[in-house]
């Protein structure tokens, strides 16, 4: 079936570094590819999406960069700071003949001070 | 205020025991569903509806009904809970496909 696979699993980098997430999707079909931040006992909060027309997006801090060719698209956090640790995920919507959503697994991601 | 209303937060049960999980947004979006959350497994989706009377199942919808009887509300029922329903669960509601979904504050079931 259709799947999103997120890598890595855990993350951590130094205040002040980048940190990149990635994630490939399968179905082809899919055009909508969000990312939320999880903090601790949270729920999930959207920060940053890209639609398969556009290849990249920044929001200050923030982008997101699509290759749909590849299938594939990553989240880029530059000048990391201690409230960017959280759980990311990645997601990916719709499916052929549905209307789901498909989460990667998450990323944890570490800054240490 | 916008807002995705999960009742109740935390909910401990019995295997066998009928319960029901409310689910309110106040946004008027079209699109609700619900997650599951468990370790290592990211968020998967168990139903999914796309308006009123229209429900659709997601990855992992066994075990669980829902209902979309009114724009606002989508309960999620587990008619006979077993322990490996175990787990933290989310509605998230968007105006429709292609759209941020808004989550609510979740629910933690454990069923022994």
């Amino acid at each position: 079936g259709e799947n999103v696979e997120q890598h890595p699993s855990t993350l951590s980098v130094q205040e002040g570094d980048s940190a990149v997430i990635k994630c490939t999707y399968s179905d082809s079909a899919s055009n909508y590819f969000p990312w939320y931040k999880q903090e601790l006992g949270k729920r999930p909060q959207l920060i940053i999406d890209i639609r398969s027309n556009v290849g990249e997006k920044k929001d200050q801090r923030i982008a997101v960069t699509l290759n749909k060719t590849a299938k594939h698209f990553s989240l880029h956090i530059t000048e990391t700071q201690p409230e960017d640790s959280a759980v990311y995920f990645c997601a990916a919507s719709p499916t052929s003949g549905t209307y789901k959503y498909i989460f990667g697994t998450g990323t944890r991601l570490k800054v240490l001070a | 205020e916008a807002q995705v209303t999960q009742n109740p937060r935390y909910l401990i049960t019995v295997t066998g025991k009928k319960l029901t999980v409310t689910c309110s947004q106040n946004m008027n979006h079209e699109y609700m569903s619900w997650y599951r959350q468990d370790p290592g497994l990211g968020l998967r989706q168990i139903y999914y509806s796309m308006n009123v009377e229209v429900t659709d199942k997601g990855d992992v919808p066994e075990g669980y009904k829902v209902s979309r009887k009114e724009k606002r509300n989508f309960p999620l029922i587990l008619e006979s809970p077993s322990p490996n329903q175990t787990s933290l669960y989310f509605c998230a509601s968007s105006p429709g496909l292609n759209s941020p979904l808004h989550f609510g504050n979740g629910t933690r079931l454990t069923v022994t």
